[in-house]
């Protein structure tokens, strides 16, 4: 069964510095894709990047950029130049292939708690 | 504007009753989705569907129902079997897909009294 696991609850950064949140995945498939997600106070929640099981690059957007390693089974998200608005809460997210469309379930994981220190 | 609406914001019902949300998108995706969230924690998945007509159960599925009789819609009911029904409720879409991003609604805060 498809399984995400976030272990930083919270995790605290200098404003301009760079961060890493941690994300690990379990599955038995080859073929998935990993999303990551932001969820300011607020409640909505910002699609951030994604990274494909296949895609050998790590993915970037913007100030975003994933650090994916297969053999592991981690999908790090790295944010450089951390900002004040970046205070908020960060989930990992899993799909699995399923059906002629390829389109499963969307798990999350617990997330992690950013603060952005001035 | 493209988007996925859910209503209302807040919501407030008396142990025991049934309540339905609602969530509306005109994105034209295929696929949509019911999450539960509890204060300071993840996103559980409560049901999911990739088409019109058919959906599946997700992994807390107890004491909810869907329907998903039209592309826009998939409403969800919180009957009076969920034990403990207080939570934030999120709604998203995707197209179809194992590396399309889902879209979310602004979510319905459910307090049960």
């Amino acid at each position: 069964a498809q399984k995400i696991t976030q272990t930083q609850p919270g995790m605290f950064v200098q404003e301009k510095e760079a961060v890493t949140l941690d994300c690990t995945y379990d599955t038995s498939d080859q073929s998935y894709g990993l999303f990551w997600y932001k969820q300011p106070s607020s409640g909505e929640m910002i699609f951030l990047i994604y990274q494909g099981s296949y895609d050998e690059q790590n993915a970037t957007e913007g100030r975003y950029s994933l650090n994916f390693q297969k053999a592991r089974k981690s999908a790090n998200l790295v944010i450089s130049a951390s900002q004040l608005g970046d205070s908020a809460m960060y989930f990992c997210a899993m799909r699995e292939a399923y059906g002629s469309s390829n389109t499963g379930k969307l798990i999350f994981g617990q997330g992690t708690t950013l603060q952005v220190k001035p | 504007d493209g988007g996925i609406t859910q209503s209302p914001k807040y919501l407030f019902r008396k142990e025991g009753q049934n309540v339905t949300l609602s969530c509306e998108q005109n994105l034209n995706h295929d696929a949509m989705y019911w999450y539960r969230q509890d204060p300071g924690q993840g996103l559980r998945l409560i049901y999911y569907s990739q088409i019109v007509n058919d959906f599946q159960k997700g992994d807390i599925a107890e004491g909810y129902s869907v329907s998903r009789e039209k592309k826009e819609s998939f409403p969800l009911t919180v009957t009076s079997a969920q034990k403990n029904p207080t939570a934030f409720y999120l709604c998203a879409s995707s197209k179809q897909g194992l590396y399309t991003e889902a879209f979310f609604g602004q979510g319905t805060r459910l307090t049960v009294v």
